[in-house]
């Protein structure tokens, strides 16, 4: 079954400081890849996804995230946070089968900035 | 307008009672889902449809139903609430699949549920 693995529950960087945010998948092919951001009291939004070809994929809010298949990873990263990126964030990863898109989502990252 | 509604965001209710929340959307996608937040557990798919009369289970469905009413109304309901269906509820939705590719999810803003 495939799943996804986030192992940082709670991260917490200074204003300015580079952010790298962690997500293993295991699944047999390559999936389909994604991060999502929620704000407290808010829904998730999407960051970027991957499907195929550059393996740097830029998003939103100046997010980026790289794929690498030897490590079954698909890390978030930002230069230079801001006050604003205090949030949870979500990997998922989806399989298209038969038409039938199951995502599975990790279990979140919450990220505190201090000033 | 948001592109998708939840009604109500929140609501408090007693053991044994009928809940219903209702998710509305504006941007004529087919596929619709239902997802229960618990902290540290990340999100559970609970019901999604790929159309009016395409209703399919989820991983944790026990204890819910859900109404296709139309293609933009999904419904989920608690016939007899219980005190560990307390959590955060997401309906979302998504285009079909283009060109092989999956879609992107697009959220609601949730909606809280908590049982006494």
């Amino acid at each position: 079954a495939q799943s996804v693995t986030q192992p940082d529950i709670h991260i917490t960087v200074s204003e300015g400081a580079s952010l790298e945010l962690r997500c293993n998948y295991s699944y047999g092919a390559t999936p389909y890849l994604f991060w999502y951001v929620q704000s407290p009291g808010q829904g998730l939004q999407l960051l970027l996804k991957y499907f195929s070809g550059d393996t740097l994929v830029q998003g939103i809010k100046g997010f980026e995230a790289e794929f690498k298949r030897s490590q079954s990873s698909f890390n978030l990263r930002k230069p230079s946070v801001h006050w604003s990126d205090a949030a949870e964030y979500f990997c998922a990863v989806a399989l298209n089968s038969g038409g039938y898109q199951k995502v599975t989502f990790g279990t979140g990252t919450k990220l505190q900035v201090i000033p | 307008d948001a592109d998708v509604t939840q009604t109500p965001r929140n609501r408090i209710t007693k053991t044994g009672k009928r809940i219903m929340l209702e998710c509305s959307q504006t941007k004529g996608h087919d596929r619709m889902y239902w997802y229960r937040q618990d902290p540290g557990l990340g999100l559970r798919l609970i019901y999604y449809s790929f159309d009016v009369k395409d209703i399919n289970k989820g991983e944790i469905s026990d204890g819910y139903s859900v109404s296709r009413q139309a293609q933009a109304k999904f419904s989920l309901s608690l016939e007899s609430a219980i005190p560990n269906q307390t959590a955060l509820y997401f309906c979302a939705i998504a285009p079909s699949p283009t060109g092989g590719h999956t879609g992107e999810l697009f959220f609601g803003e949730g909606s809280r549920l908590t049982v006494l």
